[in-house]
Formats: structure tokens, C-alpha cells, sequence
């Protein structure tokens, strides 16, 4: 089966850091670009960050650039996003997504900023 | 960034009704749209790609269409499995952006 899981959320304060996983199995991972999309409890989608097959090719939301860096490990199937500076605003589910087409998602990792 | 512009917000519906939701894009995308179902508590999936395909083992009462700014979403007799809330998603350009989001109430 085609699975994306995600790891690594919890409760940070603002300005510190916190890095996101996302395990992939059952198909080829370094075949497809992967997303990071969140959502704040309650509210809507929003794409954050993509990486192409390769992890050569990067594209970031304006309201994350500078504070967030996503990466990945073909080697180990693996997708990450290191988050740093954190806000309380990045409170949020933190979904990892397959391909243009993002028509896998993972069941999502919260991440709570507060103080 | 592509603006996509999703209504009605929410709407009060009914078991067998059709239901149509609107999806207006602020720049022609071809017809790079997804729409989305997310029930309460889950990962939102994909119901339809490329605007109007159906995606596999999604009912039939489901459908998209349109191309270049403006796409319509349907349910056809309308269940009680599919109350959830749905999102229309670009994937043309960078940044991929979402509507807003159509919450299907009974």
C-alpha cells in the first residue's frame, strides 16, 4: 500500500525549532516531487514547501521563507522539514503530500506553538 | 500568487440533493485543479484531478468540470457519507493555492 507517515510534532515555544518526518513506502519516492501542506485547526489548506524527485529544486510559501527548509533522503524514503523560529501562527497539522498531483496525504503531524 | 476564489463557504443540505459548489481561478490554470473531500478529523483526498476526472473507487455521483478560470464541482444525490468539507486546490503555478472551503451541513 502507498503510505505516507508523518513524525516529529509537539509542543514548542516561540522561537524555537522543531523538525518534521515523513516516512514514505509503497512506491518509488524519488520518482515524485513531495509538499508540505498545513492546516490550523478549524481553518483551511495551505501549501508551505515542495521538493522535486532529486531534492535539487525548492519552492517555498512567502510566509514561511528563511524560517523553514525542506529536504529529503532517497536513500531512506524520507521527506523532513526543519522548522526554526517558530511563531505561533505555524500552530498547525502539518501534512506530507505526494507528488503535482497530491493525491496522497499523510494523517498529518500537529505542531503547537505557545508559550 | 493565484487567487482561487471558492463559494458558496457553506451550505445546508439535504440527503438526494445535487450540490454544486464554484471554483473561480484569478489567472487561467489550464486545467490543473484538484477538488478535495475532508471529513472532520482526516487528511482531506483527492475526489476529482486535471478538473474533471474522477479519481479511482470515487463514486460516480461525483463530478468536475470547467477549464481556464472556472470550474464547477457536483454530488448528484447527495449522501450522508459525503457531509464533509470541500476544497478546490491550483497546481499550476507556485505557490499551489487552496479555496477556502465549502462546508456541506445538514
Amino acid at each position: 500500500d502507498v503510505q505516507l507517515v508523518e513524525s516529529g510534532g509537539g509542543l514548542v515555544q516561540p522561537g524555537g525549532s522543531l523538525r518534521l518526518s515523513c516516512g514514505a513506502s509503497g512506491f518509488t519516492f524519488r520518482n515524485f516531487w513531495m509538499q508540505w501542506v498545513r492546516q490550523v485547526p478549524g481553518q483551511g489548506l495551505t501549501w508551505i514547501s515542495g521538493v522535486s524527485g532529486d531534492g535539487s529544486r525548492t519552492g517555498y510559501a512567502e510566509s514561511v521563507k528563511g524560517r523553514l527548509t525542506v529536504s529529503r533522503d532517497n536513500a531512506n524514503n524520507t521527506l523532513y522539514l526543519e522548522m526554526t523560529n517558530l511563531r505561533v501562527d505555524d500552530t498547525a497539522v502539518y501534512y506530507c503530500v505526494r507528488g503535482f498531483g497530491f493525491d496522497v496525504w499523510g494523517q498529518g503531524t500537529m505542531v503547537a506553538v505557545s508559550s | 500568487d493565484i487567487q482561487m476564489t471558492q463559494s458558496p463557504s457553506s451550505l445546508s443540505v439535504s440527503v438526494g440533493d445535487r450540490v454544486t459548489i464554484t471554483c473561480q481561478a484569478s489567472q487561467d490554470i489550464s486545467n490543473y485543479l484538484n477538488w478535495y473531500q475532508q471529513r472532520p478529523g482526516q487528511a482531506p483526498k483527492v475526489i476529482v484531478y486535471d478538473a474533471s476526472n474522477l479519481k479511482t473507487g470515487v463514486p460516480s455521483r461525483f463530478s468536475g468540470s470547467g477549464s481556464g478560470t472556472d470550474f464547477t464541482f457536483t454530488i448528484n444525490s447527495l449522501q450522508p457519507e459525503d457531509i464533509a468539507t470541500y476544497y478546490c486546490q491550483q497546481y499550476d503555478n507556485l505557490p499551489f493555492t487552496f479555496g477556502q472551503g465549502t462546508k456541506l451541513e445538514i
